[in-house]
């Protein structure tokens, strides 16, 4: 079993639309999860963290812990041709030395 | 922000050769680095955590002495590919904690030949 999970894509929404990406984990252990966006040929690029079950909303993302079901979520409200990358899920375990662990990104296309 | 330079951006190397790569954090002492490599359609993966003034940790599987980190100031970290093949030709990436999480660096396309 990998450790971060992702559906690969690609997920396809149209513009305007809510785009829900999803991420599960197997280490109970973790406490800090991240949302990466990448661009192909770029760097990841953060858009936003949770420590603590429930939402945090940052603008148009919505970041959503349940860490009793081990899942961590990504929303993207009124979502733009621009919103369209890969987006990456990484979780930190505690007691590994602040090492982040990566799923395998979910691509996501917004249509016109 | 947190900013990390990385270069260079992309290199081109003939087999065998050796490819120095650097990070520098430009506002923000960075403690601790992380390498990582991406290769296409897949994930990042951990090759080493470097921190200053001492040996760098490698996971497993990663070849500590083809991959040599280096990591003598707290604001620079190098990451030397000796004798390069084809096989290490990937995306490679620099990562250091800032007090806006993990920033990254814009990463280093190698590509052996």
């Amino acid at each position: 079993q990998k450790e971060v999970e992702q559906n690969s894509g690609p997920l396809s929404v149209p513009e305007g639309a809510i785009a829900s990406l999803n991420c599960t984990y197997s280490d109970r252990g973790s406490q800090s999860f991240f949302w990466y966006r990448q661009y192909s040929g770029k760097s990841p690029e953060l858009i936003m963290f949770i420590y603590s079950n429930g939402d945090k909303e940052d603008g148009r993302f919505t970041a959503q812990l349940n860490k009793a079901s081990q899942y961590v979520s990504l929303l993207i409200r009124d979502s733009q041709p621009s919103d369209s990358a890969t987006y990456l899920c990484a979780v930190m375990v505690s007691g590994t030395a602040s090492k982040l662990t990566f799923g395998t990104g979910t691509r996501l296309q917004v249509t016109l | 922000g947190a900013v990390v330079s990385q270069h260079p951006s992309w290199v081109i190397c003939k087999s065998g050769t050796s490819v120095k790569i650097e990070c520098r954090s430009l506002d923000f002492q960075a403690t601790t680095m992380f390498w990582y490599r991406q290769f296409p359609k897949q994930s990042l993966m951990l090759m080493a955590t470097s921190n200053e003034g001492s040996k760098a940790t490698y996971e497993q599987g990663v070849e500590k002495d083809k991959f040599l980190i280096n990591h003598a100031s707290l604001t620079l970290s190098t990451l030397t590919v000796t004798s390069a093949h084809p096989e290490d030709s990937s995306f490679y990436i620099c990562s250091a904690s800032s007090g806006y999480g993990y920033t990254f660096g814009s990463g280093t396309r190698l590509t052996v030949v």
